[in-house]
């Protein structure tokens, strides 16, 4: 079946490192997302990674992917209070013709000073 | 200004009222599609369209339908609504030359409470 799972909060100090996990259950994945919702907005991508890679960096935001373990984690570095936001994994499955995603129920991240 | 608008951004209704939710884009996007997103749970997908001539349903489509005005405009209906379709609801679009990534970008969302 297809689920992703992730912790439901997260909170850290501003200048601290933020680690949000995901876990997956679809091994047929190709990409696996990030995606960033702040208060009264829409989903903002925030960065993606091909099944094939273990790991992706991109300025403050690393992703490592453990296929093994169907594990995804997303890093950020020296978090700021923009940072605070809900964090939501994806994964795609090939169905019908197109990629469908699968979300998890989203990581809200709390930054304090 | 926003690539993809959803009106109205929040609104009110009572049980068995015909409520329609509009979305638009300014992306010149191929794929539109519908979620509704509930607390606690991840988005769910209730309708997608490749293109204006198709339309496919989601993982939860009972209760609601969709309409491919144009190219730029995807609508979903709710014919009557229950209490239980109180949730945010998000548009979002992506483009075939994307389909690899299948990149989507979403709508601001429109909240919807039945009463």
């Amino acid at each position: 079946g297809e689920d992703v799972e992730q912790s439901l909060f997260l909170s850290v100090r501003e200048g601290d490192s933020s680690v949000i996990n995901c876990t997956y259950t679809d091994s047929s994945s190709t990409y696996l997302y990030w995606y960033k919702q702040e208060p009264g907005a829409g989903l903002q991508l925030l960065t993606y990674i091909f099944s094939n890679m273990d790991m992706k960096q991109d300025q403050r935001l690393t992703v490592l992917l453990n296929k093994k373990d169907k594990h995804l984690s997303l890093r950020i570095a020296d978090t700021q209070t923009g940072d605070s936001a809900i964090y939501f994994c994806a994964e795609s499955h090939r169905s019908g013709g197109y990629n469908k995603l699968i979300f998890g129920a989203g990581t809200r991240l709390a930054v304090h000073p | 200004d926003a690539d993809v608008t959803q009106t109205p951004r929040n609104r009110i209704t009572k049980t068995g009222k015909r409520i329609m939710l509009e979305c638009s884009q300014t992306k010149g996007h191929d794929r539109m599609y519908w979620y509704r997103q509930d607390p606690g749970l991840g988005l769910r997908l209730i309708y997608y369209s490749f293109d204006v001539k198709d339309i496919n349903k989601g993982e939860i489509s009972d209760g609601y339908s969709v309409s491919r005005q144009a190219q730029a405009k995807f609508s979903l209906s709710l014919e009557s609504a229950i209490p239980n379709q109180t949730a945010l609801y998000f548009c979002a679009t992506s483009d075939w030359s994307s389909e690899a990534t299948d990149t989507q970008y979403f709508g601001p969302g429109t909240r919807l409470t039945v009463l």
